[in-house]
């Protein structure tokens, strides 16, 4: 079956815009994660859904990361007044429950701020 | 807190060698803990994964892991390396409610012809 998809594949943007990341996570799987891999570095928590509520935001690195997610379906990051330092892959993640282990990736987003 | 420490962000081998990729772990709960793959250009892949069953765990591409509790390790091994092998390997723990994964910061793997 298809995998965990992700649009756009990259996007440039100029700072202090508003940009939105959409994640399609695989058919059935209750649970998604949003990452932030930096260059270099390893993936950072970002926020997770169980169904379309978030019991863990802990990640957000600032009140410019917002997320939903639509019922079981499409999640959307949304980073405000976008900085330089926002510049990163942003990658989903779902899996069937939260107790599942096992999460599949999307290929991410490659977000730049000029 | 749960942490993950990869040592090394850069080991090299020659096509055929041992593979040994390093990862201690804290967790103050049993742990799950997780390699993953990432190819050039690609998404994370699951190389394999330890959910306190046996403590040696075998994956994909001939690499396995051994988890041991004494030295908070989880370290990568594969006997004999391939050209295809050379990739970024990431080490993950994971164990709280939310079952989030938190990374190491990531190892790439050179492989010589």
């Amino acid at each position: 079956g298809a995998g965990v998809s992700q649009s756009p594949s990259n996007k440039v943007t100029e700072k202090g815009k508003d940009v939105e990341l959409r994640c399609d996570p695989i058919s059935g799987h209750t649970a998604l994660y949003w990452y932030r891999q930096r260059l270099g570095q390893g993936l950072e928590f970002l926020i997770y859904f169980q169904g379309n509520s978030a019991p863990d935001k802990s990640g957000l690195p600032s009140d410019r990361f917002s997320a939903e997610r639509t019922g079981e379906s499409v999640s959307t990051l949304t980073i405000q007044r976008t900085q330089q330092e926002d510049s990163a892959v942003y990658l989903c993640a779902s899996s069937l429950g939260v107790a599942s282990y096992e999460q599949y990736f999307g290929p991410g987003t490659r977000l730049t701020v000029t | 807190a749960q942490s993950v420490t990869q040592l090394g962000s850069h080991v090299s081998v020659s096509e055929g060698a041992l593979v040994l990729l390093r990862c201690n772990y804290s967790s103050s709960v049993p742990p799950y803990l997780f390699w993953y793959v990432q190819y050039p250009n690609q998404g994370l892949q699951l190389l394999l994964k330890y959910t306190s069953a046996a403590t040696l765990v075998k994956g994909i591409n001939g690499f396995e892991a051994e988890f041991k509790k004494s030295e908070t390790s989880f370290h990568l091994t594969k006997p004999s390396a391939h050209m295809s092998d050379a990739a970024e390997y990431f080490c993950a723990v994971s164990r709280d409610s939310s079952y989030k994964l938190i990374f190491g910061s990531g190892t790439r793997l050179l492989v010589r012809p």
